[in-house]
Formats: structure tokens, C-alpha cells, sequence
């Protein structure tokens, strides 16, 4: 069965711009989460999707959103860039999303604000 | 507010060596308890998961963590250490009722030497 993708692997951008991130999940996977993992800060939840709404969301500003397909494929969007968005993102599925369901991270999307 | 913490930012084991990585935990009922490694470039992999029952858990790769409520501690070990265990692991306490409930620690990162 393949894995959780992501893509691109590596961004850059510059201050200001917006950027969308993708992720196909496993396939059968219906709930997707996105993850913001710096240096600083550590792994933190952004948002999850399950069936194309938004189940849950973290503590980030309005400029990250995303939205997912009916295929359960989700993308993320970061408008109006700052230095602060440069981070790794991670995209992680699970069948249900509940805390006992395994969730499986994809490699996740280095982007780099400039 | 639940919370975790490894008190440990940087290990360094030798190969065929045993390893201990602690885990302290906050949290006002029973805890739902995971350990993850991220290899460079890579997204996290679940090693094991703590829900309830048996407070020894066994995971993949010859990792096992041992739950110990006294101590709030959730420590993850492994009785020979390969050079491929090199990579950052992360600790995470969480709820039922969904992966945003789940808080991260900020990581230790193994270094195995020959």
C-alpha cells in the first residue's frame, strides 16, 4: 500500500507570496492532518479534515487554510508569507482520525520564506 | 493544560548498547501515550501507543515504553541500539477524540556511534 505523499518536497518563496501544499493520503484514509514542525516551536496541529470538512483546527491565523477533495487528496494554503511560515510541514492520514486510529505521516514539505 | 516533556535534548549511545529516552507526561486523567521517530528528511513513524491495559508496550523495530502513572512517565527503551536507530524521537500525550488533542514534545535526538 503506499504511503502518505507530499508535494512539493522543498519550497521557496518570498515575503509576501502564497503557496499551496499537497498531500494524498493512504488510500481508504479519510481524515487528514496538517502539522507545522520548527525548531522553536516543535509539531503543531494545524488543521484536519475528514470527508471534505473541517473537523478540527489549531491556534494559527487565518492566512493558513486548506480544504480537502472528495478523493480524501487535501491541499494547504499559506497566504501573505512571513519569515515565521519557514517551517516543515507534515501531512499525516488515519481512517478516522481518532487518537486510537494510527496516523501515518508523509515526509512532509520543507518551505523556505525569504 | 496537558503537557509532555524529555528532559533530554541530545543522546549519544554506542552501537549494540541499551537506551533509555524519558518521557514526562502532564495530564489530568489517563493519558493516551505515543512515541514517533523521524529520521532526517522524514516524516514521523508511530514506534508504539499507550492507551490502556498492560503498562508495558511493545513496538515495532525491538522498542518497547513502559507506562508508570506513579511517575508520569511513559520511557521509551531498547536493549541493543543499531546504527540505524540514529534519528529524533518524539514523545506525545493526547485524549480520545482526536489527533488535535495531541500535544508533542520537543524531541531528542539519538546519535549512535560504533
Amino acid at each position: 500500500k503506499a504511503g502518505v505523499t507530499q508535494t512539493p518536497r522543498y519550497l521557496i518563496k518570498t515575503r509576501g507570496q502564497q503557496v499551496t501544499l499537497s498531500c494524498s493520503p493512504i488510500s481508504g484514509h479519510r481524515s487528514v492532518s496538517w502539522y507545522q514542525q520548527t525548531p522553536g516551536q516543535g509539531l503543531q496541529f494545524l488543521f484536519e479534515y475528514f470527508s471534505e470538512t473541517q473537523r478540527n483546527k489549531g491556534n494559527f491565523p487565518g492566512r493558513f487554510s486548506g480544504r480537502q477533495f472528495s478523493n480524501s487528496r487535501s491541499e494547504m494554503n499559506v497566504s501573505t508569507l512571513e519569515l515565521g511560515d519557514s517551517a516543515l510541514y507534515l501531512c499525516a492520514s488515519s481512517a478516522t482520525g481518532e487518537s486510537t486510529d494510527t496516523q501515518y505521516f508523509g515526509p512532509g514539505t520543507r518551505l523556505t520564506v525569504l | 493544560a496537558q503537557s509532555v516533556t524529555q528532559p533530554d535534548i541530545h543522546i549519544t549511545v554506542s552501537e549494540g548498547a541499551s537506551l533509555e529516552l524519558r518521557c514526562n507526561y502532564s495530564y489530568g486523567a489517563t493519558p493516551y501515550l505515543f512515541w514517533y521517530v523521524q529520521s532526517p528528511g522524514q516524516g514521523l513513524q508511530l514506534l508504539l501507543k499507550y492507551f490502556s491495559g498492560d503498562t508495558l508496550v511493545q513496538g515495532i523495530k525491538g522498542f518497547e515504553a513502559e507506562f508508570k502513572r506513579s511517575q508520569s512517565s511513559f520511557n521509551l527503551r531498547k536493549p541493543s541500539v543499531h546504527w540505524s536507530d540514529a534519528a529524533e524521537y518524539f514523545c506525545a500525550v493526547g485524549a480520545r477524540g482526536g489527533y488535535q488533542k495531541v500535544t508533542f514534545g520537543t524531541g531528542t535526538k539519538l546519535q549512535v556511534i560504533p
